[in-house]
């Protein structure tokens, strides 16, 4: 699985949009992108993921830029519950394992 | 659905102890996992499975052994716990699915301290 690079740490205003960045120069072309957070020591929990198309859901945004070296994730409104560790992993199809790096600390500031 | 249950929350072991972490999803998945993540660290795998009765090692399986006779359980094993051993301990499940797609469903996490 190739190697992601993040921001150690990020801070937000409560309200507004969060972007955070990864880099994943190494990517092939069957590996996705996943995005997980972890709330404060609980089992992480799934945002979204994509392959080459932008994503959207319920939580986030996905925007995979055109040669698919980095990604950004987007919470559209950032409330003091995201507060979190969120993490960036490529995974390829075939691959059992999450490689969690130690991804980038937000904190979301009322 | 209570989704994946981990027993115990919290446990001290003296060194050489041995212990088994309970791991049990109600969601019919196929896949099941357990992590380790030591104290400002992402998460390691330590063993899979992808059904019952077939097990693999992760990264890091050195000190632990697991089984799976049914598909709902996958227990961790500790034979002779040692300090480097203290951590939070991750179970997680999922359907692969034949796009690959790895999303993967986590418990709560057994927090053991080894001492």
């Amino acid at each position: 699985d190739a190697k992601t690079t993040q921001p150690t740490s990020m801070d937000c205003a409560e309200g507004r949009a969060a972007n955070l960045p990864c880099n994943h120069s190494t990517i092939s072309g069957n590996e996705y992108v996943y995005w997980y957070r972890q709330i404060h020591s609980q089992g992480p929990q799934y945002i979204i993921h994509g392959l080459k198309n932008n994503e959207t859901n319920e939580m986030a945004s996905l925007i995979i830029t055109e040669d698919r070296k980095s990604s950004t994730l987007i919470l559209p409104h950032a409330t003091l519950r995201d507060t979190a560790v969120y993490y960036c992993i490529a995974s390829g199809a075939g691959s059992y394992q999450l490689t969690f790096g130690k991804g980038t600390k937000l904190s979301v500031i009322p | 659905n209570a989704g994946v249950t981990q027993t115990p929350k919290f446990r001290i072991l003296k060194i050489g102890q041995s212990m088994t972490l309970q791991c049990a999803q109600d969601m019919n998945h196929n896949y099941m996992y357990w992590y380790r993540q030591d104290p400002g660290m992402g998460l390691k795998l330590i063993y899979y499975s992808v059904g019952a009765g077939i097990t693999d090692k992760g990264e890091v399986p050195n000190g632990y052994n697991v089984s799976r006779s049914t598909t709902e359980d996958f227990p961790l094993r500790l034979e002779l716990a040692a300090p480097s051993q203290t951590s939070v301990y991750f179970c997680a499940s999922n359907n692969k699915g034949t796009s690959g797609v790895n999303e993967q469903f986590f418990g709560p996490g057994t927090r053991l301290t080894v001492l």
